[in-house]
Formats: C-alpha cells, sequence, structure tokens
C-alpha cells in the first residue's frame, strides 16, 4: 500500500506571495492533519479533517487554511506568507477506526522556504 | 488540555549500551500515547502506541515503552543501542479521537561507536 505523498517536497516563495501544498493521504485513511515543523517551536498541530471538514485546528492564524476533497486528498493554503513560515510541512493521514486504528503515519513533508 | 515533556534534547550513547528516552505527559482525559522517530530529511514514523490496552508497549526496531499512569510517564527504552537508531524521537500524546496530536520538543539520540 502506497503510504503519504506530499506534493511539491521543496518550495521556495517570495514574502507576500501565497502557497498551496497538497497531500495525498494512505487508501482508505479519512482524516488527514498537518503540521508545521521549525527548529524553534518544533511540531505545532496545524488542523485535522475527516470527511471533508475540518474537525480540529491549532492556533495559527487565519492566513493558514485548508481543505479537504472527497477521495479525502487535502490541501493547506498559505496566503501572504511571512518569513516565519519558512518550516517543514508534515501531512499525516490515519484510519480513525475503532479498533485501534488512530496513529497516523506522516509523509516526507513540503520544504517550503520564504525569501 | 494536554502536553508532552521530552527530559533531555540530547542523549549520548555508547553501542551497544541501554536507550533511555524519557517522557511525561500531561492529560486531563484517559490518554493515547506515541513515540515517533525522524530521521534526516524525513517525515516521521511510528515506533509504538499506547492505546488502553498492554500498559508495556512493544514496537518496531527493538523499542518499548511502559505507560506508567502513576508517575504520568510513557519512557522509550531500547536494551542495545544500534549505530542506525541515531535520529530525532518524538512522544507525542492525544485524547482518544486522536484528531489532534501534541508532540514533544524531541530528543536527539546519538551512538558513540
Amino acid at each position: 500500500k502506497a503510504g503519504v505523498t506530499q506534493t511539491p517536497r521543496y518550495l521556495i516563495k517570495t514574502r507576500g506571495q501565497q502557497v498551496t501544498l497538497s497531500c495525498s493521504p494512505i487508501s482508505g485513511h479519512r482524516s488527514v492533519s498537518w503540521y508545521q515543523q521549525t527548529p524553534g517551536q518544533g511540531l505545532q498541530f496545524l488542523f485535522e479533517y475527516f470527511s471533508e471538514t475540518q474537525r480540529n485546528k491549532g492556533n495559527f492564524p487565519g492566513r493558514f487554511s485548508g481543505r479537504q476533497f472527497s477521495n479525502s486528498r487535502s490541501e493547506m493554503n498559505v496566503s501572504t506568507l511571512e518569513l516565519g513560515d519558512s518550516a517543514l510541512y508534515l501531512c499525516a493521514s490515519s484510519l480513525q477506526s475503532g479498533t485501534g486504528g488512530y496513529e497516523q503515519y506522516f509523509g516526507p513533508g513540503t520544504r517550503l522556504t520564504v525569501t | 488540555a494536554q502536553s508532552v515533556t521530552q527530559l533531555g534534547s540530547h542523549v549520548s550513547v555508547s553501542e551497544g549500551a541501554l536507550v533511555l528516552l524519557r517522557c511525561n505527559y500531561s492529560s486531563s482525559v484517559p490518554p493515547y500515547l506515541f513515540w515517533y522517530v525522524q530521521y534526516p530529511n524525513q517525515g516521521l514514523q511510528l515506533l509504538l502506541k499506547y492505546t488502553s490496552a498492554a500498559t508495556l508497549v512493544k514496537g518496531i526496531n527493538g523499542f518499548e515503552a511502559e505507560f506508567k499512569k502513576s508517575e504520568t510517564s510513557f519512557h522509550l527504552t531500547k536494551p542495545s543501542a544500534h549505530t542506525s537508531d541515531a535520529a530525532e524521537y518524538f512522544c507525542a500524546v492525544s485524547d482518544r479521537s486522536a484528531s489532534k496530536i501534541i508532540f514533544g520538543s524531541g530528543t536527539r539520540l546519538s551512538i558513540r561507536p
């Protein structure tokens, strides 16, 4: 079974621009979560989608948004990029089943650099 | 609210020695607990998870962790370190919905030859 895929893997943007990152979950997984990883702040939860609905959200400004499609693929968007948005953005998918399938499987991440 | 504290941002052990990475959690509800490993320039890989079944959890690559409610701890151990264990390790906690996972700050494990 294919793992979580994220595209693109690397991205360079300029301050003020916007960016869209994509995540394809493991087949059959209905939950997709997004995390931001930086050396200073570590791993921080952005939001989680389940069956196209945002079910949980972290403490990030409204510039960070996301969505999930009917095939469970997810996108996150960051508008008006700031230098501090430079980070590794990780996507994770989960089966979310009552049989204990709550662990999240992570993709390789998208490395975003804002200049 | 939930949180995780990992004691020691960097741990160094000799090859063949015991690995012990410490994690304490705080949770107002019964938690799920996880240990993940991250190799350079890669995503996170699940090592093991605690979901209220056995308190001693065995994971991949010879790692195991014990859930101790009285100590609010979930320390990760491996009897004999291997050079391939060098990586960053993250402890994490969630509630039973697991829709939001809170990660610790990570512990970088180095292995001395």
